[in-house]
């Protein structure tokens, strides 16, 4: 079975300019998380997606959004880039129905100059 | 609100020997989930074992094992007969049980494992 990809792998972008991250969770699973890590702030939670709503959402400015389609692929965007939203940003899919881990994607390399 | 504090940001082993990572966590909830994920240098965020909350009994997965101390909110991870490609960055992460449908976690800020020869 195939795991969790994430496109594009890398990406370089200019402060003010907006960015739409992909991810493809593992066939069957339904719920998409993304997270933020950083050197400084480590991995932080910003939202989860289940059946194309969101049901979670950490503490990020309105900047970052998503969306979930109907066959469970996900999107993260955001808008008005900063410097500091420079970050690895890792997608996970699970079941989303009682107890199931989550697996990772291998991440989005985003650097904002 | 949750937290997970990881004391050691980085610790040595040499291989084949024995390794213990420390984990607590902060928590009014009485049933939840706790996890260990590797993150080697590729970034790709791999799961090493979990924890349910109400089983008594430490989750082993071959060479990882847990010490789960309830009580003391401690989640430790017992690495038995390091190999050089255990080598990599290790999170522990909290998952609530109130809401079984949300899979947010919450991680602490890590610990670098070097291994040496």
């Amino acid at each position: 079975k195939a795991g969790v990809t994430q496109t594009p792998r890398y990406l370089i972008k200019t402060r003010g300019q907006q960015v739409t991250l992909s991810c493809s969770p593992i066939s069957g699973h339904r719920s998409v998380s993304w997270y933020q890590q950083t050197p400084g702030q480590g991995l932080q939670f910003l939202f989860e997606y289940f059946s194309e709503t969101q049901r979670n959402k950490g503490n990020f400015p309105g900047r970052f959004s998503g969306r979930q389609f109907s066959n469970s692929r996900s999107e993260m965007n955001v808008s008005t880039l900063e410097l500091g939203d420079s970050a690895l940003y890792l997608c996970a899919s699970s079941f989303g129905q009682g107890v199931h881990e989550q697996y990772f994607g291998p991440g989005t390399r985003l650097t904002v100059t | 609100a949750q937290t997970v504090t990881q004391s050691q940001p980085e610790m040595s082993v040499q291989e084949a020997e024995t390794v213990t990572l420390s984990c607590t966590y902060d928590t009014s909830e009485s049933d939840y989930y706790l996890f260990w994920y590797k993150q080697p240098p590729s970034r790709q965020m791999i799961l090493v074992i979990r924890q349910e909350a109400y089983k008594q009994q430490n989750a082993t997965e071959n060479r990882f094992s847990v010490n789960f101390q309830k009580a003391a909110k401690s989640f430790s991870l017992k690495i038995s007969d390091s190999q050089l490609g255990d080598a990599a960055m290790y999170f522990c992460a909290y998952r609530s049980a109130l809401n079984s449908g949300y899979s947010t976690l919450t991680f602490g800020k890590g610990t670098m494992l070097l291994v040496s020869p």
